[in-house]
């Protein structure tokens, strides 16, 4: 299994990035799919999910309405287009793979993650 | 709902044992099977060290446990190695379709 997330930058407030996981190793639709941040001196934060087909949609309260997260099954890439940024914003974001299809349990495997930085 | 309330730091020697609780509620860790735990080192991809409480993964040592007692979940580590030094966090299914994250934990090998 690899995750190869990409798209992180230095964004100003208000401003939009979409970040992308490109994976391998596995079969893609078969799983569902999250992205996990984790701020800058702080733990881990879940951030949001899809189900395999993409038909599905899971936000934490604290990026509802200004993330959307989507996957391109033809491509096994996923996505997260981050609208409206914060400063509280800036973490690095994780993408992460589940072990079920149709919801999330807890995440079995991990990328390395990529930089987003919304200056205050 | 909140995060997960774990201790900030754990330690101890080669060769000792430690464990680090995880404190969610009944809402969380106490009304599901679907707490994780995560090591973490700086820089790398967080990896799976426990899933469902206390299975683990192939190729996770069998020093590595979980457990869970109320609202508590636990990871417990025998035989401590120096290579083991991590951050280490929880993960509880939440319901309604969300995770709960742990505030994480430093583990230093003496």
């Amino acid at each position: 299994v690899q995750l190869v997330e990409s798209g992180g930058n230095l964004v100003q407030p208000g401003g939009s990035l979409r970040l992308s996981c490109a994976a391998s190793g596995f079969a893609f639709t078969s799983f569902a799919m999250g992205w996990v941040r984790q701020p800058p001196g702080k733990g881990l934060e879940w951030v949001s999910a899809t189900s395999g087909t993409g038909t599905s949609t899971f936000y934490a309260d604290s990026v509802k309405g200004r993330f959307t997260i989507s996957r391109d099954n033809s491509k096994n890439t996923l996505y997260l287009q981050m609208n409206s940024l914060r400063a509280e914003d800036t973490a690095i974001y994780y993408c992460a793979k589940d072990s079920w299809s149709t919801t999330i349990r807890g995440f079995d495997f991990w990328g390395q993650g990529t930089q987003v930085t919304v200056p205050s | 709902q909140s995060a997960l309330t774990q201790p900030p730091s754990a330690s101890g020697s080669p060769g000792q044992s430690v464990t680090i609780s995880c404190t969610g509620t009944s809402s969380d860790v106490g009304g599901y099977n679907y707490v994780s735990w995560y090591q973490h080192h700086p820089g790398k991809a967080p990896k799976l060290m426990i899933y469902e409480v206390n299975k683990r993964p192939s190729g996770v040592p069998d020093r590595f446990s979980g457990s869970k007692s109320g609202n508590t979940a636990s990871l417990s580590v025998s035989g401590l190695q120096a290579e083991d030094e991590a951050d280490y966090y929880c993960c509880s299914y939440g319901g309604t379709n969300n995770l709960l994250f742990g505030g994480g934990t430093k583990l230093t090998v003496l």
